[in-house]
């Protein structure tokens, strides 16, 4: 069946810009995921999705970051204003519920100049 | 807080050849997973195999396994018979479920290169 499913899978923008980017789950997945992946270093949780329950937005750098996602289907994650540190790999991973397995997206590599 | 440590940023193996990379954790909880994923250059990450906290047995799938010693709070992979295709970031990551919400926590990562 369908993976993850991520869009753009670059982003090339100027400081300052907005970006989406957007993470399409496997059908029927109730949790979901997005990561933070700077160059050469592990994953940094940003937000958290299960079900219809409240997100958990603990990783979110700062009110620049924010996601939505409406159900159990695609979320996108906003950039507000971006800097050049905000340059990294966003991964979106999605999880059946109860389920400790999580299936990862490809990523969107945005760069920010 | 939990924290997960990879302490080796870079291995290399001989193809066939036997390898470790090693993952330590530090937790207060007694119930919890553990989980070695994988990232090759392609970027699409991947489950390589998961351990229950509360199992004493260590985890196998194929060639890879897992040496976790719970009181240690160590939590090991080892690739026997190493394949080209296994040159990657592994990633070392714990999970405590907690009311419904399941978030994990990921080390920095080992770079593992097999050498033909």
């Amino acid at each position: 069946g369908a993976g993850v499913s991520q869009s753009p899978s670059n982003k090339v923008t100027e400081k300052g810009k907005d970006v989406e980017l957007r993470c399409d789950p496997i059908s029927g997945h109730t949790a979901l995921y997005w990561y933070r992946q700077r160059l050469g270093q592990g994953l940094e949780f940003l937000i958290y999705f299960q079900g219809n329950s409240a997100p958990d937005k603990s990783g979110l750098p700062s009110d620049r970051f924010s996601a939505e996602r409406t159900g159990e289907s695609v979320s996108t994650l906003t950039i507000q204003r971006t800097q050049q540190e905000d340059s990294a790999v966003y991964l979106c991973a999605s999880s059946p519920t109860n389920h400790y397995e999580q299936y990862f997206g490809p990523g969107t590599r945005l760069t920010v100049t | 807080a939990q924290t997960v440590t990879q302490s080796q940023p870079e291995m290399s193996v001989q193809e066939a050849e036997t390898v470790t990379l090693s993952c330590t954790y530090d937790t207060s909880e007694n119930n919890y997973y553990l989980f070695w994923y994988k990232q090759p250059p392609s970027r699409q990450m991947i489950l390589v195999i998961r351990q229950e906290a509360y199992k004493q047995q260590n985890a196998t799938e194929n060639r890879f396994s897992v040496n976790f010693q719970k009181a240690a709070k160590s939590f090991s992979l080892k690739i026997s018979d190493s394949q080209l295709g296994d040159t990657a970031m592994y990633f070392c990551a714990f999970m405590k479920p907690f009311s419904g919400t399941y978030k994990y926590i990921f080390g920095t990562g080992t770079r593992l290169k097999v050498l033909a």
